[in-house]
């Protein structure tokens, strides 16, 4: 079955605490994305990479990290600098980046309650 | 910058009625439009894109919206809306910044279907 991982679908952190949110595809894309949404809010993007071992910030990467060391993979780990993490984040990925052509698909998602 | 604007938070509709949500583009150009998907919990999932030509986009689930370039719109419509269409809907539009090509998301209308 192709798709999107995300893991776990709840995590809950204490306050001050780093936490690492992961994504898996096997659908063989180039780019992926990690998003964040809030209740009455859109999606935000937060971090994207076009290719393997490269990643670019998005527009709310502050108290955020990325890597993108495999294909398959890129986690995203919330770091205590992030003045508000509580809030559900979406991973996605497309075969390449041009939106006329290049479809983005979501994974399910992880929602992130900080205590 | 480009921009997309949802004005309706909730739309309560009865199953086997039309439906029309809203989306206002702020965009130079012509842009790409997309409107997503979420069941609660969930990712997001495709229902249908405009990049150009025929102005009237169908997309899955019977759902089609429309191209107003005079009106700066892109609104979604079903003409007999079912009980699995409750969900939230997004409408995006891609953006272009330092080369790479983005989707801006509005913040979403939540619709509820009656019996």
């Amino acid at each position: 079955d192709g798709g999107i991982t995300q893991s776990p679908k709840y995590l809950f952190r204490k306050e001050g605490q780093n936490v690492t949110l992961s994504c898996e595809q096997n659908l063989n894309h180039d780019a992926m994305y990690w998003y964040r949404q809030d209740p009455g809010q859109g999606l935000r993007l937060i971090y994207y990479s076009q290719i393997v071992n490269d990643f670019q910030k998005g527009d709310i990467a502050e108290g955020y990290s990325v890597s993108r060391e495999k294909k398959e993979s890129f986690p995203l780990t919330v770091t205590s600098a992030q003045k508000n993490p509580t809030a559900f984040y979406l991973c996605a990925s497309s075969l390449g980046t041009s939106l006329s052509t290049d479809t983005q698909y979501f994974g399910p998602g992880t929602r992130l309650t900080v205590l | 910058a480009q921009s997309v604007t949802q004005p309706d938070i909730h739309i309560t509709v009865s199953e086997g009625a039309s439906l029309e949500l809203r989306c206002n583009y702020s965009y130079g150009a012509t842009p790409y439009l997309f409107w997503y998907v979420q069941s609660p919990g969930q990712g997001l999932q495709l229902l249908l894109k405009y990049f150009s030509g025929d102005t009237l986009v169908q997309g899955i689930k019977g759902f089609e919206a429309e191209f107003k370039r005079s009106q700066s719109s892109f609104n979604l419509r079903k003409p007999s809306v079912h009980w699995s269409d409750a969900a939230e809907y997004f409408c995006a539009v891609g953006a272009s910044a330092s080369g790479f090509q983005k989707l801006v998301f509005g913040t979403g209308t939540r619709l509820l279907v009656s019996p």
